[in-house]
């Protein structure tokens, strides 16, 4: 069974530019996440979604983060403009009705 | 909300020793409690998990303990190898659903020395 898959990797952009990063949970998995996670610290949640909903987006700061599930798989996450302070690992999870999550490795955003 | 705890932030052991890692909740209504390990360049990777109707869990060389009582659970890794080497994060939330999200703690950095 495949994992979760996210694109790109990496990304390094200057600041003010757009960036958008793209996931594909596990088959099945109706749950989504996306997470940021900063240089030694654990992960935090930025949106999750059941299906095509967002049900907690409470931590998406939605000035500049967007996030759409159009048919209720696969997800993008763009940032529009990016600032420094954006660099980070960007962490896509799903799960199956909201249990046991399971994490793609991630794309690590480098904003210049 | 919910805040976690976790200690050490490092740990060094020597090969074939055993590892501790602890962490604490604040929140009594969180019922589950995942633990991921963390390689460099990686995603975290679900190692074990534990609800709260369970006290101990055990798979082969990994263990965790949950005190509900004192808000505390325990990881504990056996017999380590160097590829155990790596960053664990502990985490808890109200289990299934939309009742709650993870919450991680900060990390420990475990090394084990061959």
């Amino acid at each position: 069974e495949a994992g979760v898959v996210q694109s790109p990797r990496y990304k390094i952009i200057e600041k003010k530019q757009p960036v958008a990063f793209w996931c594909n949970p596990i088959s099945g998995h109706n749950t989504l996440y996306w997470y940021r996670q900063n240089l030694g610290q654990g992960p935090e949640l930025l949106i999750r979604y059941e299906n095509e909903e967002a049900v907690d987006d409470s931590q998406l700061p939605k000035d500049r983060f967007s996030a759409e599930r159009l048919k209720g798989v696969d997800s993008t996450l763009k940032i529009q403009p990016a600032e420094l302070g954006d660099s980070a690992v960007y962490l896509c999870a799903s799960s199956l009705h909201g249990n046991e999550q399971y994490f793609g490795p991630g794309t690590r955003l480098t904003v210049t | 909300g919910e805040n976690v705890e976790q200690h050490p932030s490092t740990l060094s052991v020597q090969e074939g020793d055993s590892a501790v890692i602890k962490c604490t909740y604040s929140d009594s209504a969180s019922n589950y409690f995942p633990w991921y390990k963390q390689e460099l360049g990686k995603g975290p990777q679900l190692i074990i998990d534990i609800r709260s109707n369970v006290g101990e869990k055990k798979d082969q060389r990994i263990a965790v303990t949950l005190n509900k009582t004192a808000k505390h659970f325990s990881l504990h890794i056996t017999e380590t190898q160097p590829e155990d080497s790596a960053v664990y994060f502990c985490a808890a939330t109200s289990y299934g659903g939309s009742q709650g999200n993870l919450i991680f703690g900060k990390g420990t950095k475990l090394s084990v020395k061959p």
